[in-house]
């Protein structure tokens, strides 16, 4: 019920592709979607996050696409660059404080 | 944003030791949490720690195996105890945006290597 199924696992586009990161959950009582973005060595960084009550939201280069009925969520990254090679952590919580992680996805973007 | 400071930034320690982390915070924070990040894995939750009260942890972790201090509320400390190779690990402390905007900011981590 608490989990984050994240895919996919690792992911490698080139410069300008556009990856997608989708992520799906059960608990319908979810109401905060955050994604991180960690680079190695470092701790993670809040990317861009949605609630529930909008479908999309595009925060520069990166877009969240929601779907509630669904229950999934997906980031895209528009013209990627080689330094949005990190690795990529969807998050729901039902409250603000216990974040539920997804497993990540490495991305890895080429010149 | 928060500002973490965490301490030491990586160690390498024996079996059946302990280690002490530190986490300083440049402002006044009700809650932080510790997480734990095995290799190539995703952020686990360890305890949520408010300033005051003992720390509340999740299934699967124990006080006694990861005690936890909160003596104010900039500041906490994780120890891992009685170390084994399977604590390896990046341990990384967390706090809620003082705004309460539902982010959580984390710290650069404290990588441990147990031989």
């Amino acid at each position: 019920q608490q989990q984050v199924k994240q895919s996919p696992q690792s992911l490698i586009v080139q410069k300008g592709g556009i990856p997608i990161i989708n992520c799906a959950y059960e608990n319908t009582a979810f109401d905060y979607f955050p994604w991180y973005q960690q680079f190695p060595g470092k701790g993670p960084a809040l990317l861009i996050a949605i609630r529930p009550d909008v479908s999309e939201k595009k925060e520069g280069r990166f877009t969240i696409s929601f779907n509630k009925s669904a229950k999934q969520f997906s980031l895209h990254i528009m013209d990627s660059q080689p330094g949005d090679s990190a690795t990529y952590f969807c998050a729901a919580t039902s409250g603000y404080s216990t974040l539920t992680f997804g497993k990540g996805t490495m991305l890895l973007v080429s010149p | 944003s928060a500002v973490i400071s965490q301490k030491p930034s990586r160690d390498i320690c024996q079996r059946g030791t302990s280690l002490t982390i530190q986490c300083q915070v440049d402002s006044q924070v009700t809650m932080m949490f510790w997480y734990r990040q095995q290799p190539g894995q995703s952020l686990t939750l360890i305890a949520t720690a408010n300033q005051g009260s003992e720390a509340t942890y999740e299934s699967g972790f124990v006080i006694d195996k990861f005690p936890i201090s909160r003596p104010n509320l900039t500041f906490s400390t994780l120890t891992v105890s009685n170390m084994s190779p399977e604590d390896s690990s990046i341990y990384l402390c967390s706090v809620e945006n003082p705004l309460g905007t539902g982010e959580l900011f984390f710290g650069e981590g404290s990588r441990l290597t147990v031989l």
